[in-house]
């Protein structure tokens, strides 16, 4: 059974700094990895989408990485900003189904 | 384009009522939705897969006759909490995939906040 992990649950950084937020998965047997937003009471906002057989996505400030062999996703953020204070969670895709981690709560302060 | 809307985004419910919640996908034809629950600080756990004009699949310790699923249409699927309870109280979260979208992302709906009192 697949299980994604995200280390740590919360993480608080000052405006402008460059952060890598972390995703490990147990099985390795992926389709894909996707990484969501989700702000307070709300669904979710799909960021980047990474096929299996890619290393990376890029959109704006925003890069993943997928290292399938080892079993970890890392989302870059650079320059971050207060509006980017979310929960951002991963999620890898198999059998037609989504196996999500936990999130990582992040929150910028100006 | 992929917009997958959801009614009503919150509901207050009293304990033994039932409660349906709709998943509409806008602007394409969903022959696949699913149906997420969310607690407090916890992952999204997968609870049914439903496909248009056959029975949902749903996933191990779900039950099956609490929560009704329907998939009617290409565009409509209905979740039914039977006899609510506080337990259920949750946050639900529906998704699609769409034929225009790569193989196996899913479209997600804005959620549907449920409290049973």
């Amino acid at each position: 059974k697949q299980e994604v992990t995200q280390i740590p649950a919360a993480l608080s950084v000052p405006e402008g700094e460059n952060l890598v937020l972390n995703c490990s998965f147990t099985d390795s047997a992926i389709y894909n990895l996707q990484w969501f937003r989700q702000d307070p009471g709300k669904g979710l906002t799909s960021l980047l989408l990474i096929q299996s057989s890619q290393r990376e996505q890029t959109s704006g400030r925003l890069n993943a990485s997928l290292d399938k062999s080892s079993g970890r996703s890392t989302l870059y953020i650079a320059a971050s900003q207060p509006g980017d204070s979310a929960t951002y969670l991963c999620a890898t895709g198999a059998n037609s189904k989504l196996t999500f981690g936990k999130g990582i709560t992040l929150s910028v302060r100006p | 384009g992929a917009v997958v809307s959801q009614h009503p985004s919150w509901v207050i419910c009293k304990s033994g009522t039932s409660v349906k919640i709709e998943c509409r996908s806008l602007d394409f034809q969903a022959t696949t939705m699913f149906w997420y629950r969310q607690f407090p600080k916890q992952s999204l756990m997968l609870m049914a897969t439903s496909n248009e004009g056959s029975k949902a699949t749903y996933e191990q310790g779900v039950e099956k006759d609490k929560f009704l699923i329907n998939h009617a249409s290409l565009t409509l699927s209905t979740l039914t909490v039977t006899s609510a309870h506080p337990e259920d109280s949750s946050f639900y979260i529906c998704s699609a995939t769409s034929p225009r979208g790569m193989a196996y992302e899913q479209y997600f709906g804005p959620g549907t906040r449920l409290t049973v009192t």
